[in-house]
C-alpha cells in the first residue's frame, strides 16, 4: 500500500510571495488533514476534510492560507502572502474515516521563509 | 474544546532503562487516545491508540500504555529502550470522534 505522498519536500522563499504545497492521500482514505509543526512544537490542525467537504477549518488564517481537495481525493495547501511565522513543516495526513482509525502522515514539506 | 499536556519536553534515558513518557488530556466528552513517534526527519507513525476496553494497551516496538479515566492521563511506558528509541513522541486525542489533536511532544534521548 503506498503511502501519504507530499511535494515539495523542501521550499524556500521570501516573504509576501506565494508557495503551494501537495498533497495525494492514500487511496479510499476519505479524511484528510493538514497539520502544520513549528520547531519545537507539536502539530497544529489546520484544516480537515472528510471527502471534498471542510470539517474544521477554525485554526486555519483564512486572510492567507486556503485548501482544497479536489474530487474528494488531492489537495493543496496554499498561502498568500508568506510571513516569516509560516515557516514550518506542513504535514499531510489520511484516514480511513476521522476519530478512531489511524491517521498515516506523509513526511511533509519544510518551508522556510526568509 | 480538547487539548493535550504532555509533562515532559525531553526524557534523557540510559540504554536498556525503563522510560515513561507522561501525558495528560482534557475533554468534556469521551475521548480516543494515540501516541505517535516522529523519527528524525520522518513522518509521525503510529505506536498504539486507545479505543474503548482494557485501559492497559500494547503497541510496537515494545510500548505500551495505561488509560486512566479519573486523573485523566495516559502515559506511554517502556521497560528496556534501545539507542533506536531515540525520537520524539506526540500523545494525541479525539473527542467523540472528531479532529486530532497533539500534544507538544517529549524528545527522548537514549544514551549509550
Amino acid at each position: 500500500e503506498a503511502g501519504v505522498a507530499q511535494s515539495p519536500r523542501y521550499k524556500i522563499i521570501e516573504k509576501r510571495q506565494s508557495v503551494a504545497f501537495w498533497c495525494n492521500p492514500i487511496s479510499g482514505h476519505a479524511t484528510l488533514y493538514w497539520y502544520q509543526q513549528i520547531l519545537g512544537q507539536g502539530p497544529k490542525l489546520l484544516i480537515q476534510f472528510q471527502n471534498n467537504g471542510v470539517v474544521d477549518d477554525s485554526q486555519l488564517p483564512k486572510d492567507r492560507f486556503s485548501a482544497e481537495r479536489l474530487k474528494g481525493v488531492d489537495s493543496t495547501l496554499k498561502i498568500q502572502p508568506a510571513k516569516l511565522e509560516d515557516s514550518a513543516v506542513y504535514l499531510c495526513a489520511s484516514s480511513r474515516t476521522s476519530g478512531t482509525d489511524e491517521a498515516f502522515f506523509g513526511q511533509g514539506t519544510r518551508l522556510t521563509v526568509v | 474544546a480538547q487539548s493535550v499536556t504532555q509533562l515532559d519536553s525531553q526524557v534523557p534515558v540510559f540504554e536498556e532503562a525503563p522510560v515513561e513518557l507522561r501525558c495528560n488530556y482534557s475533554s468534556s466528552v469521551s475521548v480516543y487516545l494515540f501516541w505517535y513517534v516522529q523519527y528524525p526527519n520522518q513522518g509521525l507513525q503510529l505506536l498504539l491508540k486507545y479505543l474503548s476496553g482494557s485501559t492497559l494497551v500494547k503497541g510496537i516496538n515494545g510500548f505500551e500504555a495505561e488509560f486512566n479515566k479519573s486523573q485523566t492521563s495516559f502515559h506511554l511506558r517502556k521497560p528496556s529502550v534501545h539507542i533506536s528509541d531515540t525520537a520524539e513522541y506526540f500523545c494525541a486525542v479525539s473527542a467523540a470522534g472528531n479532529k486530532l489533536t497533539f500534544g507538544g511532544g517529549t524528545r527522548v534521548l537514549v544514551k549509550p
